[in-house]
């Protein structure tokens, strides 16, 4: 079975960095997957941040592109997120997200709130 | 962006009745390789949303019958043919056929 498991640092100050993890197991990060992360406020609704392959290959959402960092560790079988700068608006709760070729957004984690507030 | 409409917002419908969600892309989904991205997704209170159909009208692994995806090009429909308690929540489509993946704004199904 496979499971995401996201973890980060809950309550954060605006213009700090944000760092998540997502730790995937049941399955390899080296797959024929992408992984992707996605957020969710009662402001925005639901909002694709990017994904990465294993090779390193990415793709973002160009809104966040110029703060955000998605990248795979092999070793440890985990998916991060990097988002610089952050302000109150980046607020939600974050999803890690498997991406199968085949059949789309099959697993998702629970998901990690993270809030920025002064 | 592809921007991604659903109708209506909300649904009252009582238990063991049918339920009918659309969805609207403004811009065809109809993929260079052929295949439409349309994704319905299923979000309990207080869970993670959850696959229901891929492709329009492919169900995942799991997923009841009496859930069915359809439509082509711009436009889309999640049906339920008999809601049960556990349906409620909100459903989303979302399309991943274009960067970047965009989503619906959500309609609530609640039992009347």
């Amino acid at each position: 079975q496979v499971q995401l498991q996201e973890s980060g640092p809950g309550l954060m100050k605006p213009s700090e960095i944000l760092s998540l993890t997502c730790g995937v197991s049941g399955d390899s990060i080296s797959g024929s997957h992408w992984w992707s992360w996605v957020r969710q406020s009662p402001e925005k609704g639901l909002e694709w941040i990017g994904e990465v392959y294993h090779s390193g290959k990415t793709n973002y959402n160009p809104s966040l592109k110029s703060r955000v960092t998605i990248s795979v560790d092999k070793s440890n079988n985990e998916v991060s997120l990097r988002l610089t700068s952050v302000t109150a608006a980046d607020t939600a709760m974050y999803y890690c997200v498997r991406d199968s070729l085949n059949t789309g957004h099959d697993y998702w984690g629970r998901g990690t709130l993270v809030t920025v507030s002064s | 962006d592809i921007v991604m409409t659903q109708t209506p917002l909300s649904s009252p419908v009582a238990l063991g009745q049918p339920a009918s969600i659309s969805c609207r892309s403004s811009q065809s989904l109809v993929h260079n390789d052929g295949n439409t991205n349309l994704t319905w997704l299923h979000q309990r209170p207080g869970q993670a949303p959850r696959l229901l159909i891929y492709k329009i009208s492919h169900r995942s692994s799991g997923v009841p019958d009496r859930f069915t995806g359809s439509g082509a090009g711009t436009d889309f429909t999640l049906k339920i043919s008999r809601v049960e308690a556990e349906d409620v929540g909100v459903y989303y489509c979302m399309q991943t056929s274009q960067f970047p993946y965009t989503f619906g704004q959500g309609t609530k199904l609640e039992i009347k």
